[in-house]
């Protein structure tokens, strides 16, 4: 059983608009949110993170807002590139372990 | 520097044999962790190590065993594959300070027949 759940498996998205990407946990113990990129034949690498005690963290074009309350957390890709296309997977930290949600592939049409 | 590397980049194994993926990383990191990932499923933890000497079970550890000799390598045995256990397999490290995230491998490709 996932401890946390990620949507929507895909998504397609048109240069320059919007991707959003939602997961939600239950876990109250988990202190660190990380959003991790994955391109084809490659290992996850860190996009951005955010700890529960900030509602909102923007690095570039990638925003994570984070809802302690509704236990709650999602990526915002403003502005979409093709280059950014690729599977994304949120994650929480409990005990220094995370747990990855399943993932989402974006896919950015030119 | 080269980070983490994995060995080998993909193997076809056939059921009921012996295999061990090697992970080494060259960022003196005390914590290293072994995932496996499927479609659909995201990466599951399958073991880890807080430090060379010691190492615990994550979400998934059955069919699989791992040792911590020295701080830079963290191989994974497969006793007695089975068809159940193909998958991409992720090593990664992480360093002491509380916000150091996970640093990933580039992984292995394991089919089991």
């Amino acid at each position: 059983q996932q401890q946390v759940k990620q949507s929507p498996q895909s998504l397609i998205v048109q240069k320059g608009g919007i991707s959003i990407i939602n997961c939600a946990y239950e876990n109250t113990a988990f202190d660190y949110f990380p959003w991790y990129q994955q391109f084809p034949g490659k290992g996850p690498a860190l996009l951005i993170a955010i700890r529960p005690d900030v509602s909102e963290k923007k690095e570039g074009r990638f925003t994570i807002s984070f809802n302690k309350s509704a236990k709650q957390f999602s990526l915002h890709i403003m502005d979409s590139q093709p280059g950014d296309s690729a599977t994304y997977f949120c994650a929480a930290r409990n005990d220094y372990k995370l747990s990855f949600g399943a993932g989402t592939t974006v896919t950015v049409r030119a | 520097i080269a980070g983490i590397t994995q060995a080998p980049t993909s193997q076809i194994l056939a059921a009921g044999r012996r295999m061990t993926l090697r992970c080494t990383q060259d960022m003196r990191h005390n914590a290293m962790y072994w995932y496996r990932q499927d479609l659909g499923l995201g990466l599951r933890l399958i073991h880890y190590s807080n430090t060379a000497g010691t190492t615990g079970k994550g979400e998934v550890p059955d069919g699989y065993s791992v040792s911590r000799a020295n701080t830079d390598d963290f191989p994974l045995t497969l006793a007695s594959a089975v068809p159940s256990q193909t998958s991409v397999y992720f090593c990664a490290s992480k360093g002491t300070s509380n916000t150091d995230t996970q640093y990933f491998g580039p992984g292995t490709r394991l089919t089991v027949l």
